[in-house]
């Protein structure tokens, strides 16, 4: 079946670059997801990346996939202390149902 | 603010008892999916409706029902509440739902159910 998986914690420096690693199963994966999600707040999409892309870059964030590892991670250049929150990887493959299936989230932490 | 609006934000009740959870997807969005998110399971799906009909069913008990209306708003009913069913309940919307780029889901600000 499918399966998502991430780290738990990273801290961080703020102004440092923060990776996020993201490892899945489903080798008929057709979109890789990050969501944003701040304490007692919702999941705000941050980017996604289709899985014919080996990158894509969105201002501060970058987007790394390796399909043949099934590899996924998210750079973010210049952390700032309001990028602490918990990160998600998710995936929805292009087979069966439409739905999202979501790593455990790290939490990103970023000192001062 | 992703254009998806969830109602109620808290929700506090009693085992046993029944709730109705509602949510009004992205304008011009035919695709709604809800999602749990509780600490021990993590973020799950549970079920997906397009356009009015169910599509998909994930880890959804048989005590939870969901309905997708003409205007498109869904509605995700819990029954015999149990204290395990305490959790933040999303909902997403996206365009179609169906595939390519159109998949993109868009989430609510969720609600927080408590069950005593």
């Amino acid at each position: 079946g499918e399966d998502v998986e991430q780290s738990l914690f990273l801290s961080v420096r703020e102004g440092d670059s923060s990776v996020i690693n993201c490892t899945y199963t489903d080798s008929s994966s057709t979109y890789l997801y990050w969501y944003k999600q701040e304490p007692g707040a919702g999941l705000q999409l941050l980017t996604y990346i289709f899985s014919n892309m080996d990158m894509k870059q969105d201002q501060r964030l970058t987007v790394l996939l390796n399909k043949k590892d099934k590899h996924l991670s998210l750079r973010i250049a210049d952390t700032q202390t309001g990028d602490s929150a918990i990160y998600f990887c998710a995936e929805i493959s292009d087979t069966g149902r439409r739905a999202l299936t979501f790593g455990s989230g790290t939490r990103l932490q970023v000192q001062p | 603010d992703s254009g998806v609006t969830q109602t109620p934000k808290h929700l506090i009740t009693a085992t046993g008892q029944r709730v109705t959870l509602r949510c009004s997807p992205r304008s011009g969005d035919l695709s709604v999916y809800w999602y749990q998110q509780s600490l021990d399971q993590g973020l799950q799906f549970l079920i997906h409706y397009y356009n009015g009909e169910e599509r998909a069913k994930g880890n959804i008990l048989e005590r939870f029902s969901a309905q997708q209306f003409p205007d498109l708003h869904s509605e995700l009913n819990l029954s015999s509440l149990e204290l395990g069913d305490s959790a933040l309940y999303f909902c997403a919307s996206s365009v179609r739902g169906l595939g390519g780029d159109q998949e993109t889901q868009y989430f609510g600000p969720g609600t927080r159910l408590l069950v005593l």
